[in-house]
């Protein structure tokens, strides 16, 4: 199963709206999660089964879709949210790779 | 949770190293434990996991040259990398999950550097 994410960048404005898409090769049911990566540091798991927002994570943050076509979006893009985005699934059994990344920055 | 890696630094090709991650607060033989790592600049690559069974699934781009293993008794997993070669070079993270699904909790990484 291979992923691909677009845009693999993008620069908004403090406020904006953001959507991310992650596309599989095949279904992958609801099984994917999004990462959030800043430069230097471990990846943070976000969104997990498409839409499940992990404990802790700000609600500006969200998840949607199933099957082949799944949705990152930030409602309201904040500063500390520069970093890159990964999507991955997790389907049936290993390998889980994940999407080559969307780099987010600020306008 | 903490997860941390050792093991890292510079190699040279044909080489091998063996990472070890070190975890606490959770047993590494009732969960999930993977390695991702991601060559400088770029995106993150899955590499392996084994699970609480003990069945370990790897890469198609790392299989036959690591090993995944843990150690319950030192609660740490392991990365063995025989045969480096440059495109190896990257950091190395470890983390945890729970079942085939989410990687909770990450490591802080390991530089692995393969270079003649």
């Amino acid at each position: 199963i291979q992923l691909t994410q677009s845009p693999s960048s993008l620069s908004a404005s403090v406020g904006d709206r953001v959507t991310i898409t992650c596309q599989a090769s095949q279904d992958i049911n609801n099984y994917l999660n999004w990462y959030q990566q800043k430069p230097g540091k471990a990846p943070k798991l976000l969104i997990y089964e498409a839409s499940n927002l992990q404990t802790g994570v700000p609600s500006r943050f969200s998840g949607s879709g199933s099957g082949t076509h799944f949705s990152f979006t930030i409602s309201s893009l904040q500063p500390e949210d520069t970093a890159t985005y990964y999507c991955q699934q997790y389907d049936t059994l290993p390998p889980f790779p994940f999407g080559p990344g969307t780099k987010v920055e600020i306008k | 949770v903490q997860l941390v890696e050792s093991g890292g630094g510079l190699v040279r090709p044909g080489e091998s190293l063996r990472l070890s991650c070190a975890v606490s607060e959770f047993s590494v033989s009732s969960n999930y434990m993977s390695w991702v790592r991601q060559a400088p600049g770029k995106g993150l690559e899955w590499v392996s996991v084994i699970h609480g069974g003990g069945r370990t699934y790897y890469a198609d781009s790392v299989k036959g040259r690591f090993a995944i293993s843990r150690d319950n008794s030192k609660n740490t997993f392991d990365l063995q990398i025989n045969s480096l070669r440059n495109e190896d070079t990257a950091v190395y993270f470890c983390a945890i999950s729970f079942s085939f699904s989410s990687l909770e909790y990450w490591g802080q990484g390991t530089l692995v550097t393969v270079s003649s």
